[in-house]
Order: C-alpha cells, then structure tokens, then sequence
C-alpha cells in the first residue's frame, strides 16, 4: 500500500501559496463511510503535529490559511498565503486499511 | 494537559534488546487505541504498532512483527514497545501517539532515540 506525496521539496515565496498533493495507491474510504486521511506537520527539530484528520477536518489552533480537500484516492494541502512559521516537513497518513502508511513527505522552505 | 512522555532510549549492539516506555497523563488513557511510530535520521515517519485499549488487539508494521511487542499498563497509563534482535535499521526517534481515530494522531510525545550499533 503506497501514498505517493508531491512535490518532495517545495520552495515558496513569503505570502505565495502553497499546494501539497498526496495520491494513495487504493481509495481511502472505509466501509463505515468515512476517509482517514490525515495531514501532519513537523517543523525543524519538533515532533510531529497533526493539522487535519479525516480529510478536511481542521485541528484547534490551526489557521484558516491552511485547507485540506480531497475524496477516494486523491487529497490536497493548501496553504493560501506562506508564513515563515510554515516551515517544516508535511505528511499524509492513510488510517483505513490496517497498516498505517505515511506519505514520503514534502519539505516546504521559504524560497 | 495532556502529555506523552517517552523514555527508555539508548544505545545497543545489534541483536540486542531495549524495552521503550510512555507514560501518558492528563486524559483516560483506557479510552484510547495508542501506536508507536519512528523516524530514522533525516528520514520519514513510519508507523510500527498500534494496541487496542484494553490490549485486546495489536498491530505491527510488516519489518517488526516477530521481534517487537506492543503492551500497555491501563492501570499505571503507560505504554510499552519491547524490541527484540535489534538491527542497525531500527536505528530512529521513537515517538508513542495517541490515537483517536485509524491514524489521526492527536498527541505525539517528545521522542526518544534508539541507536542500534556496534
């Protein structure tokens, strides 16, 4: 089972959006109906922090310049305008298929 | 406030042994499904085992099933991870996470490092 995450390396200008494909290799929608896709993000030298849980729901304290979207096998991070605190390492997560597989991750670094 | 601590991390030779521990606080740590996931340096995140939260159910990831045993102490509120014929690609930070939901990790501890070298 294979989540395929694009770009690997994305340089963006301070105040330029941002966009984070993850593909999975077979659809996320579980048999109770709901996609367990998950989006994490670990800045330099912290642990990981979770940003959005199944698909599109968004985490207390996370800004609303940050939007998750997606359905079946194909899901999108988007940051609408970059701030220096974005720095860091994003990944996807699949949930529904019993082994849990991350994303390779994708480095987003101010350009 | 909810917290994950990890502890237990060191260096070992290969084929050796070391048993991780979590000590979770601040929610009912009985309620939830709990997981250990690792990243190698400069590396990725990768799941490793994920228990039930009676201990009922455990799984492993594919590379550490037959030398990694997932426990938890309800009683206490900690988790454990003991790791057995360690090898050199066990090497990594171990982080324990709690799991509300089929991989929505809500809360990640601070990590601990695992080195396995001669």
């Amino acid at each position: 089972f294979v989540m395929t995450q694009s770009p690997l390396s994305l340089p963006v200008t301070l105040g330029q959006p941002a966009s984070i494909s993850c593909r999975s290799s077979q659809s996320l929608v579980h048999s109770d109906g709901n996609t367990y896709l998950t989006w994490f993000q670990q800045r330099p030298g912290q642990s990981p922090r979770r940003l959005f849980y199944r698909v599109s729901n968004r985490d207390s304290g996370v800004p609303d310049r940050f939007s998750s979207s997606g359905s079946g096998s194909d899901f999108t991070l988007r940051i609408s305008r970059v701030e220096a605190e974005d720095v860091g390492v994003y990944y996807c997560l699949q949930g529904t298929h019993w082994q849990k597989t991350f994303g390779q991750g994708t480095k987003l670094e101010i350009k | 406030e909810v917290l994950l601590v990890e502890s237990g991390g060191g260096l070992v030779q290969p084929g050796g042994s070391l048993r991780l521990s979590c000590a979770a606080s601040g929610f009912m740590f009985n309620n939830f499904w709990m997981a250990w996931v690792r990243q190698a340096p400069g590396q990725g995140l990768e799941w490793v085992a994920t228990i039930h939260p009676a201990g009922s159910v455990e799984e492993y990831v594919d590379s550490v099933k037959g030398r990694f045993t997932i426990s938890r102490d309800n009683a206490k509120n900690f988790l454990f991870l003991q790791m057995d014929s360690l090898r050199a690609e066990d090497t990594a930070v171990f982080y324990c996470v709690r799991d509300p939901a089929k991989g929505a990790y809500d809360v990640w501890g601070q990590g601990t490092l695992v080195t396995v070298s001669s």
